[in-house]
């Protein structure tokens, strides 16, 4: 089945720094991609998508481009602040209509220290 | 704009007691949706319900029971609770395009003793 993977653990990092987090998947299909992020006490925003290979998606300095021939859906950020600090989880959906079930990762705790 | 609205946001429960989670959601929306969160799991589906009348499992379903009444509640009922099912709960909901993001509640905060 479809499935979706973030490297392991927490990121530290400073203000300003580059983020990368990394999401690759698996899928039968031709999916949509979505990030998600989750500030303390909330449920999940969606950050930014993108529904067919080469489409990059972008939110608040935040960017994503969809790789089909790697698989892949990397988080990137140029400058990072404290309120950037949440968890980001990657997922994917089937493009069949009447399907819109999501497939997560299983996310990861980005901390930003001033 | 309340989009997807879950009551309670907390909840504390004894072994054996029984509740019903509900979600409402004023988007228009087909498709509803229950996730758990748990530490290191990432979010897993408990039960969907793709569209008005029609309900389906989940990876998690063991449990739980569900209900859509209409085409804007779908609620979630734990029959006979037990510590395994302490968790956060979320409701979400989409269009039925694979390429429409689900839109999520603020998550039900139960714990059972």
């Amino acid at each position: 089945g479809d499935s979706v993977t973030q490297m392991e653990g927490p990121v530290t990092l400073s203000e300003e720094a580059f983020l990368t987090i990394n999401c690759t998947y698996t899928a039968t299909g031709y999916p949509s991609l979505f990030w998600y992020v989750q500030y303390p006490g909330e449920g999940l925003q969606l950050l930014l998508k993108a529904t067919k290979a080469d489409d990059k998606g972008s939110n608040k300095g935040f960017e994503a481009t969809y790789r089909k021939e790697t698989t892949s859906f990397h988080l990137e950020k140029g400058s990072v602040q404290v309120s950037d600090s949440a968890v980001y989880f990657c997922a994917l959906s089937d493009q069949d209509y009447g399907n819109n079930r999501l497939a997560f990762g299983k996310g990861n705790q980005v901390v930003v220290i001033p | 704009n309340a989009g997807v609205t879950q009551t309670p946001k907390f909840q504390v429960l004894k072994t054996g007691q029984s509740m019903t989670l509900q979600c409402a959601q004023d988007m228009n929306h087909n498709s509803m949706y229950w996730y758990r969160q748990d530490p290191g799991m990432g979010l897993r589906l408990i039960y969907y319900s793709a569209s008005e009348g029609t309900t389906d499992k989940g990876e998690v379903p063991n449990g739980y029971n569900v209900s859509r009444l209409n085409k804007r509640e779908f609620s979630l009922r734990l029959e006979s609770a037990a510590p395994s099912q302490t968790s956060v709960y979320f409701c979400a909901s989409s269009g039925v395009k694979g390429n429409q993001p689900q839109h999520f509640g603020d998550g039900t905060r139960l714990s059972i003793l």
